[in-house]
């Protein structure tokens, strides 16, 4: 019973660069998020994937960031030209279903991205 | 919109002793509220949750939290500390279907 992973762990990279981060959810997980975690503050709410359905971009911070989800599966968040102000750490969460009252998240260990 | 706060930015406790990390939050509505764990180089792991029902709620590890609502608070406790339990503790209310508002954690620290 694999977690949830993500990868790279950590990556540096030089302010303009674009990068990609994965994330693989927990098998069957029809739900996952992409949270932002900046020191000293709580989680970020960057997008939301359900299923088949539209997904929710409302916390995505700028047209830089983008996110996808292939096949119901893996999701992908990239950053392009990426800033300073960008250098987090970048969360992945799963859940059974929609519902958070009754599915509870279940995290990745994240990415920490470092833009110099 | 709703909102959680976590007063603490650091708890210290001596090992053994009771510990109590503090959750305040203001929602519309009913309230659904969670604790979350974040031990060093790991994910966040859900530790538990008020949903309805009785106001003592049962989680992981030994820990608990009181469902307050005339004070509104959501306070997670423990009546004995482990060294082990040092971590980043995260509170965070229910925005909506899928979405949860989370505090800025209190990291404890337990001393043997």
């Amino acid at each position: 019973g694999a977690g949830v992973s993500q990868s790279p762990s950590n990556k540096v990279t030089e302010k303009g660069k674009d990068v990609e981060l994965r994330c693989d959810p927990i098998s069957g997980h029809t739900a996952l998020y992409w949270y932002r975690q900046s020191l000293g503050q709580g989680l970020e709410f960057l997008i939301y994937f359900q299923g088949n359905s539209a997904p929710d971009k409302s916390g995505l911070p700028s047209d830089r960031f983008s996110a996808e989800r292939t096949g119901g599966s893996v999701s992908t968040l990239t950053i392009q030209r990426t800033q300073q102000e960008d250098s987090a750490v970048y969360l992945c969460a799963s859940s059974l279903a929609r519902d958070i009252r009754y599915n509870e998240q279940f995290f990745g260990p994240g990415t920490r991205l470092t833009v110099l | 919109a709703q909102s959680v706060a976590q007063p603490e930015d650091q708890v210290n406790v001596a090992e053994g002793n009771p510990l109590t990390v503090k959750c305040t939050y203001s929602v519309s509505g009913n309230p659904y509220l969670f604790w979350y764990v974040q031990y060093p180089n790991r994910g966040l792991q859900f530790l538990l949750k008020y949903i309805t029902g009785d106001n003592l709620v049962k989680g992981s590890y030994g820990f608990e939290a009181e469902f307050n609502k005339s004070q509104t608070s959501f306070h997670l406790k423990k009546p004995s500390a482990l060294v082990s339990d040092s971590a980043l503790y995260f509170c965070a209310v229910r925005e909506s279907n899928y979405q949860l508002i989370w505090g800025a954690g209190t990291k404890l620290i337990i001393k043997p």
